[in-house]
């Protein structure tokens, strides 16, 4: 079975500073798919970047990037120019390639990791 | 994005009796939802999967008895949890599948039900 972890129970980060989380899984598959999601106080799950395990292009979406080293099972989220509304909790999540559309594979989630940011 | 909500948003009982909590997607259709529950500070733990049109699948240590999914249709998936006791007492949270272009899939979460059993 996939495991996840995030070694990392909590950080904090100076507003406009850069900080970055850790993840890394376990897996004997070599098609797979990671997320970052987060969690703000309104416990709403908030999509954050996806990965897609064949892309060995790290993935960006504004101010959020990954850094997924393959071969270690590492997949790192950093947050640049942080802001006090990426005060939240942060999960990596691990999901299967799967067969494909009409067969959905269900996410395996950290333990997540708590980001306070202070102004 | 795409939108799940989840009713009732907070819910409190008496023990013994029971619930029913709705996830919804409004702008597509899912044929896949999941459910999900979070204790205080900890991370989502999966219960069940649930497919439009037939039984849901229950995770190890998961009591089908106790907590009834229903995917009646492409849009709603209920969550029942009977004969209610305090150790139910959760955070209940949704998601649901939707399928973008080649085949990528992504989980939309619904914003959760708190549920309190007196």
């Amino acid at each position: 079975a996939q495991t996840v972890t995030q070694s990392q129970p909590e950080m904090s980060v100076q507003e406009a500073e850069t900080v970055t989380l850790s993840c890394t899984y376990d897996t004997s598959e070599s098609d797979y798919y990671l997320f970052w999601y987060k969690q703000p106080p309104s416990r709403q799950m908030i999509l954050v970047i996806r990965q897609e395990a064949y892309k060995q292009q790290n993935a960006t979406e504004n101010r959020f990037s990954v850094n997924f080293q393959k071969a270690a099972k590492s997949f790192s989220l950093k947050i640049s120019d942080s802001q006090l509304g990426d005060a939240a909790m942060y999960f990596c999540a691990y999901r299967s390639a799967g067969a494909g559309e009409g067969g959905s594979e269900k996410l395996v989630f950290g333990k997540g990791t708590k980001l306070t940011v202070n102004p | 994005g795409a939108v799940v909500s989840q009713h009732p948003s907070w819910v409190i009982c008496k023990s013994g009796t029971s619930v029913k909590i709705e996830c919804r997607s409004l702008d597509f259709q899912a044929t896949t939802m999941f459910w999900y529950r979070q204790f205080p500070k900890q991370s989502l733990m999966l219960m069940a999967t649930s497919n439009e049109g037939s039984k849901a699948t229950y995770e190890q240590g998961v009591e089908k008895d106790k907590f009834l999914i229903n995917h009646a249709s492409l849009t709603l998936s209920t969550l029942t949890v009977t004969s209610a006791h305090p150790e139910d007492s959760s955070f209940y949270i949704c998601s649901a599948v939707i399928w973008g272009r080649g085949g990528q899939e992504t989980q939309y979460f619904g914003p959760g039900t708190r549920l309190l059993v007196l």
